[in-house]
């Protein structure tokens, strides 16, 4: 059974911070993996897809990178921002029928 | 991308009641997805609800409790039957990009169980 794990559960940084999320999983028979971002009580907002035959994949001030020998991913935070401060998720996506395991996620607090 | 539309965005229900949520896609899509999340939790997949066919269950989740409907490729309901207060949660619907890979999540629905 595939499980996703997040540490820390919360951060917080000042502005202007170069930062880097952690995600783990347990099996590296993965698809691919899948960045997401949740407002307080929201939804989820896609940041960055990467797929199992990639390294890494990025968007504006945001990388994830993924080791899947390691079964590990980052997500990296460029000169992070207040507007950064949410919960940041990790999803494995097995292939099977396209199902996603989640981790716990990080809370991350950006100081101004 | 693909964007979706969830109704009610919250809701404050009774015990016993049931509630249903609804789900809209912009684009057809094969495969849909209701997950639930706790307070303080991660994100559990309750079902995947395709066209056509009966919605396949995770395990600790049953359709006497969660009945879904797929009436077309578009479309979703969650309903929560016989509410309690354990069911206070998100209700989060989700869907594949038409190209088979990336997830896209409805803004959920916040259920708050007096």
């Amino acid at each position: 059974k595939q499980e996703v794990t997040q540490i820390p559960a919360a951060l917080s940084v000042p502005e202007g911070e170069n930062l880097v999320l952690n995600c783990s999983f347990t099996d590296s028979a993965i698809y691919n993996l899948q960045w997401f971002r949740q407002d307080p009580g929201k939804g989820l907002t896609s940041l960055l897809l990467i797929q199992s035959s990639q390294r890494e994949q990025t968007s504006g001030r945001l990388n994830a990178s993924l080791d899947k020998s390691s079964g590990r991913s980052t997500l990296y935070i460029a000169a992070s921002q207040p507007g950064d401060s949410a919960t940041y998720l990790c999803a494995v996506n097995t292939g099977a029928n396209s199902k996603l395991t989640f981790g716990k996620g990080i809370t991350l607090s950006v100081r101004p | 991308s693909a964007v979706i539309s969830q109704k009610p965005s919250r809701d404050i229900c009774q015990r016993g009641t049931s509630l249903t949520i609804q789900c809209q896609v912009d684009s057809q899509v094969t495969m849909m997805f209701w997950y639930r999340q706790q307070p303080g939790q991660s994100l559990t997949l309750i079902a995947t609800a395709n066209q056509g066919s009966e919605a396949t269950y995770e395990s600790g989740f049953v359709i006497d409790k969660f009945p879904i409907s797929r009436p077309n490729l578009t479309f979703s309901t969650l309903t929560v039957s016989n509410m309690s207060p354990e069911d206070s949660s998100i209700y989060l619907c989700s869907v594949e990009a038409p190209t088979g890979s990336e997830a896209f999540f409805g803004q959920g629905t916040r259920l708050t169980v007096v």
